[in-house]
């Protein structure tokens, strides 16, 4: 299918690991992609090609990928990781976004 | 540095029409494509299509298809999405971001934004 399912919410506390997951079909032959989006803001790219960081992304945000699904961690949460999360993959004929997933840090 | 900067809020009446521009800095306009994606106030980011800046190649998403135009003018750097037949459901923030010359798949870069109000 090319859906891409995410959990609606993630709550951590600061210092502690999120863990964001993506699942869809697609995801067994395409790479994913994570978005961060603060409230008023375009969309950050945090991770590409599943685990790849582009430069001047913090450390603590890394990607993995098993089968239908890609996952978003991000160790040692700060303050200012709180967001929202998209993924994103190229279907055959379009391009699709995950649900997206609220991260809550407190 | 790479920049993508979109044309200011627009409040259209249903029916009417909407054209939304992006001008590219920073990198070889041409070397890229661009997609547009829209956000429905508190709603998930909804992939829209794709234009090639190289040879104007496009791929819309099936529910727009009919209503939408991609458009890129390579003298200026700056790609245009044009909706049609507007509803109030159209109401979002329409961002454009960079991507593949060839396919949809590298959205890296993207503009600020533009919120377009359907509104009778």
């Amino acid at each position: 299918s090319y859906e891409l399912t995410q959990p609606s919410s993630v709550s951590v506390s600061p210092g502690q690991t999120a863990r964001i997951t993506c699942s869809g079909d697609v995801l067994a032959k395409k790479y994913a992609r994570w978005f961060q989006q603060k409230p008023g803001q375009a969309p950050v790219l945090v991770i590409y090609k599943d685990s790849e960081r582009p430069s001047g992304i913090p450390e603590r945000f890394s990607g993995s990928s098993s089968g239908t699904t890609v996952t978003l961690t991000i160790s040692g949460a700060q303050v200012e990781d709180e967001a929202d999360y998209y993924c994103y993959s190229a279907a055959d004929t379009k391009g699709v976004f995950g649900t997206g997933t609220k991260v809550t840090v407190l | 540095q790479v920049q993508l900067v979109q044309s200011g809020a627009e409040v259209k009446k249903p029916g009417a029409s909407v054209k939304v521009s992006c001008k590219a800095s920073g990198y070889t306009f041409t070397s890229y494509g661009i997609s547009w994606v829209r956000q429905a106030p508190g709603q998930g980011l909804e992939w829209m299509g794709w234009i090639s800046a190289y040879n104007g190649n496009t791929n819309y998403a099936q529910k727009l298809q009919g209503r939408v135009t991609m458009t890129t003018d390579t003298s200026t750097s700056t790609a245009y999405m044009e909706l049609r037949s507007l509803r109030s459901d159209d109401t979002a923030v329409y961002y454009c971001a960079r991507d593949r010359v060839d396919n949809w798949n590298d959205v890296d870069y993207w503009g600020q934004g533009t919120l377009v109000t359907v509104s009778s």
